[in-house]
């Protein structure tokens, strides 16, 4: 079945590190892949999106390649800051399985120190 | 102008006690999702109802109760709550069925003593 593998946590980083969260999936045909972003206390809300082969979605300074010869989708930023300290979430969804249904990985959780 | 609200916020009761759950969505969409959130940040998908019809039914238990008025509200309703209902649940809605993106409302940490 359709299924997302993301790195453990807790990350913890400097201001002005490079950060990359791995990801890989597991799905049939050509899922379309996200990354979401969950602040303390908050909701999850869309941080980027790749919906086929080699597109880069990109926001914030936040990037990821969607890349089918590995199943990865791993999202990387060149220098991080305190306000991005939150749980990051890769997800999947896939026009094969249950319509709408999006497959999260288990969150990791990232803290920056100044 | 929020996107998709949640009621209460925060939901402290007992054992044994049934409770409800809001959600509304001013978005227009036409799918709309509970989600549970453990305190490991683990994410699970409850239910999914697209235009008041139910479409995904996740193994929860049948005290969990899903009601749709209307396609911008899902409701959720707890029977009999127990220790291990504590969580934070999260309803979404989309556009559309299909792979794009959710949009989240703020959760509700419920907290059974």
């Amino acid at each position: 079945g359709d299924s997302v593998t993301q790195m453990e946590g807790p990350v913890t980083l400097s201001e002005e590190a490079f950060l990359t969260i791995n990801c890989t999936y597991t799905a049939t045909g050509y899922p379309s892949l996200f990354w979401y972003v969950q602040y303390p206390g908050e909701g999850l809300q869309l941080l980027l999106k790749a919906t086929k082969a080699d597109d880069k979605g990109s926001n914030k300074g936040f990037e990821a390649t969607y890349r089918k010869e590995t199943t990865s989708f791993h999202l990387e930023k060149g220098s991080v800051q305190v306000s991005d300290s939150a749980v990051y979430f890769c997800a999947l969804s896939n026009r094969g399985s249950t319509l709408g249904r999006l497959y999260f990985g288990r969150g990791t959780q990232l803290t920056v120190w100044p | 102008d929020t996107a998709v609200s949640q009621t209460p916020k925060y939901l402290v009761t007992q054992m044994g006690n049934d409770k409800s759950i809001k959600c509304e969505q001013n978005l227009g969409h036409d799918t709309m999702y509970w989600y549970k959130q453990d305190s490991k940040k683990f994410l699970k998908i409850m239910f999914s109802y697209n235009n008041k019809e139910l479409i995904i039914n996740e193994t929860v238990p049948n005290r969990f109760s899903p009601k749709s008025p209307d396609k911008a509200h899902l409701n959720l309703h707890i029977n009999s709550l127990e220790l291990g209902d504590s969580a934070v649940y999260f309803c979404a809605s989309s556009p559309v069925e299909g792979f794009v993106e959710q949009y989240f409302g703020p959760g509700t940490r419920l907290t059974v003593t």
